[in-house]
């Protein structure tokens, strides 16, 4: 069975500062993709960032980027510039490659992220 | 653009109580997940459907049931609630041919047993 293991439960940034989110995980395959959700208070979740396995180009989305570290099997997420409407709760979420439709995905316990005026 | 639409968002039930909870998905997309998730807690998969039909089955307890209708709209049937049940319930579409794990959720039901 894969994990993800979020070790920070809370965090909070000035705003226009850098954050570092962490994530490890574990699993014995090697095909598979790695995402973080994006959780803001009373709000549904939106996929913030995405990365493939067996790409060892880390991904970046404007003002996210992940360092993603197979080996390790890390996967942390930094928010650069940090803005108010970033507060929110971050799930990094898991999921295997199968070929299928539909893919399930398993998430961390979160880190909720507070940006500060 | 159009979301995912779940119904009822609130839900106040007793034990024993039967709750049917309704998710309509972005227009074309063919797969349809549920999540429950308690209070501080991260969502937990009970169940997702591809194409009308059971897709892989996580959590769900014996007294949840689901399917997946022919205009693609899915429901959550649950029974004989219990305390535990009160939670937000998340379902999520996405294509399944389009980019794997973007799943995009709605707002969530919110269920209360008491």
């Amino acid at each position: 069975a894969q994990t993800v293991t979020q070790s920070q439960p809370e965090m909070s940034v000035q705003d226009a500062e850098t954050v570092t989110l962490s994530c490890t995980y574990d699993t014995s395959e090697n095909n598979y993709y790695l995402f973080w959700y994006k959780q803001p208070p009373s709000r549904q979740m939106i996929l913030v960032i995405r990365q493939e396995a067996y790409k060892q180009q880390n991904a970046t989305e404007n003002r996210f980027s992940v360092n993603f570290q197979k080996a390790a099997k890390s996967f942390s997420l930094k928010i650069s510039d940090s803005q108010l409407g970033d507060t929110a709760m971050y799930f990094c979420a898991f999921t295997l490659y199968s070929g299928a439709g539909s893919y399930q995905l398993t998430f961390g316990k979160g880190t909720k992220l507070s940006v500060i005026p | 653009a159009a979301g995912v639409i779940q119904s009822p968002r609130h839900l106040i039930k007793e034990k024993r109580e039967t709750a049917t909870l309704k998710c309509y998905p972005i227009p074309r997309h063919d797969t349809v997940y549920w999540y429950q998730q308690g209070p501080g807690q991260d969502p937990q998969f009970l169940i997702s459907f591809y194409e009308k039909m059971q897709s892989d089955k996580g959590s769900i307890p014996d007294r949840f049931s689901a399917q997946q209708f022919s205009d693609y709209h899915s429901e959550l049937n649950m029974s004989s609630l219990e305390l535990g049940d009160s939670a937000l319930y998340f379902c999520a579409s996405s294509l399944g041919r389009g980019r794997i794990g973007e799943l995009f959720f709605g707002e969530g039901s919110r269920l209360t047993v008491l």
